[in-house]
């Protein structure tokens, strides 16, 4: 079992569409992370929730909504989507969010493409 | 300006050469990490390879080694006896000390590495 999985892998939706991105880690971590990664970008930082609380958000439009019900699921709820928000989007965990040496752990993202 | 700088879009590589990824960085702290990670085609990050500004001495993770110049601001990554499955791209990252950071990994934007057989 990974340590960090997301579902789904893959999804196509239109404009007026309503979805959502769920990750899940299995490493007790106690912080999570959504990341966006567009081609040739470095990866943006969206959202950072430490203990189920959202401690950073980073100016994420609001079509795109957080959620984290237990330390150990993150959703990332979609809507009204625009296609220049087509990328990976990628779930991280680490055990803390505020400690300087702790590496993220990442899930193997979903290809959001926004038709 | 941007806080990292990875110069190389793209790499190849014959394999069993080693290879070094460049890495700059800019910041005014004096605590520091820097990390690397490798992201193969299927997606996820993996992380490889984790340098403190006040380590004395260059990480090491087995065929993984960072090349640290403080003064220069360099965190190079070097791959001894490179692999097939080494290709994949290659990330820098930076988290900064100061509070106000919130600890925020600040990304480069990648080098992609291919290796020849």
């Amino acid at each position: 079992e990974t340590g960090v999985t997301q579902t789904p892998r893959h999804l196509v939706m239109g404009m007026t569409n309503k979805k959502s991105l769920k990750c899940e880690q299995h490493l007790g971590h106690n912080a999570m992370y959504w990341y966006k990664q567009s081609a040739k970008k470095p990866l943006e930082l969206m959202f950072v929730y430490s203990l189920e609380e959202r401690v950073e958000n980073n100016s994420v439009p609001s079509r795109f909504s957080p959620e984290c019900p237990n330390s150990s699921h993150l959703f990332l709820h979609l809507h009204t989507l625009q296609p220049e928000d087509s990328a990976l989007y990628l779930c991280a965990s680490s055990q803390e969010s505020f400690q300087m040496n702790t590496e993220a752990f990442f899930g193997q993202g979903t290809r959001l493409t926004v038709v | 300006a941007q806080k990292i700088t990875q110069t190389q879009p793209g790499m190849f590589v014959q394999e069993k050469e080693a290879v070094t990824l460049d890495c700059t960085y800019d910041t005014s702290d004096q605590s520091y990490g820097l990390f690397w990670y490798k992201q193969p085609s299927s997606g996820e990050m993996i992380f490889l390879i984790y340098q403190g500004s006040y380590d004395e001495q260059n990480a090491t993770e087995g065929r993984y080694s960072l090349n640290f110049q403080k003064a220069r601001k360099s965190a190079n990554l070097v791959i001894s006896a490179s692999q097939l499955g080494d290709s994949a791209m290659y990330f820098c990252a930076m988290r900064e000390g100061q509070m106000d950071s919130n600890y925020q990994l600040i990304w480069g934007a990648g080098t992609k590495l291919i290796i020849k057989p």
